[in-house]
């Protein structure tokens, strides 16, 4: 079975600071991909980043990017230059078989002006 | 134009009744999905189906029954409202067939349907 583990409940940062989100994740695959989901008050769920675990090199979306760690099945994503608007809960989450995808238990970050 | 679109939005009703919340995507996508976010956020996989193959997560009670008229629709239907029901369902897309081997594709999600059962 699959597993998916964000260990910070909240996490806080101050307007146009650097945040880094923890994650860590146990599957037998070999291959596999990894997604970090950003949910705001809206409920809505928004894809932030991806990371295809056989790619070395560390996934970026402009202010997003990720310290992908194969060996250590760590996967933290770091958020630069916070805006006000990236306050939500962040869930990083693991596909398997059938392209179902396990999440993590959710990191709630808050933005402070 | 909405991608992924759930109907109704909300849904309340009483124990014991037998409800279905549905599920559309306009993206052309192969497989579809049900997630169940709980009153703690925690997401959690309840079904994947393509036109070929449905996929059941195993602790989904046999209450729940995903019913899919065509490709672009996946319906939710759950019988015997129990209080534990109460929940957000997200429905979700993908491109990739689906099956049992990994995808790679990404999946877009709906925006939820909030339903509390009293």
């Amino acid at each position: 079975a699959q597993t998916v583990t964000q260990s910070q409940p909240e996490m806080s940062v101050q307007e146009a600071e650097t945040v880094t989100l923890s994650c860590t994740y146990d599957t037998s695959e070999s291959d596999y991909y990894l997604f970090w989901y950003k949910q705001p008050p809206s409920r809505q769920m928004i894809l932030v980043i991806r990371q295809e675990a056989y790619k070395q090199q560390n996934a970026t979306e402009n202010r997003f990017s990720v310290n992908f760690q194969k060996a250590a099945k760590s996967f933290s994503l770091k958020i630069s230059d916070s805006q006000l608007g990236d306050a939500a809960m962040y869930f990083c989450a693991l596909n398997g078989a059938g392209n179902m995808l396990t999440f993590g238990g959710g990191t709630r970050l808050m933005v402070k002006p | 134009d909405t991608a992924v679109s759930q109907t109704p939005k909300y849904l309340v009703t009483q124990m014991g009744n037998d409800k279905s919340i549905k599920c559309e995507q306009n993206l052309g996508h192969d497989t579809m999905y049900w997630y169940k976010q709980d009153s703690k956020k925690f997401l959690k996989i309840m079904f994947s189906y393509n036109n070929k193959e449905l996929i059941i997560n195993e602790t989904v009670p046999n209450r729940f029954s995903p019913k899919s008229p065509d490709k672009a629709h996946l319906n939710l239907h759950i019988n015997s409202l129990e209080l534990g029901d109460s929940a957000v369902y997200f429905c979700a897309s993908s491109q990739d067939p689906g099956g049992t081997s990994v995808s790679t594709d990404t999946q877009y999600f709906g925006p939820g349907t909030r339903l509390t059962v009293l």
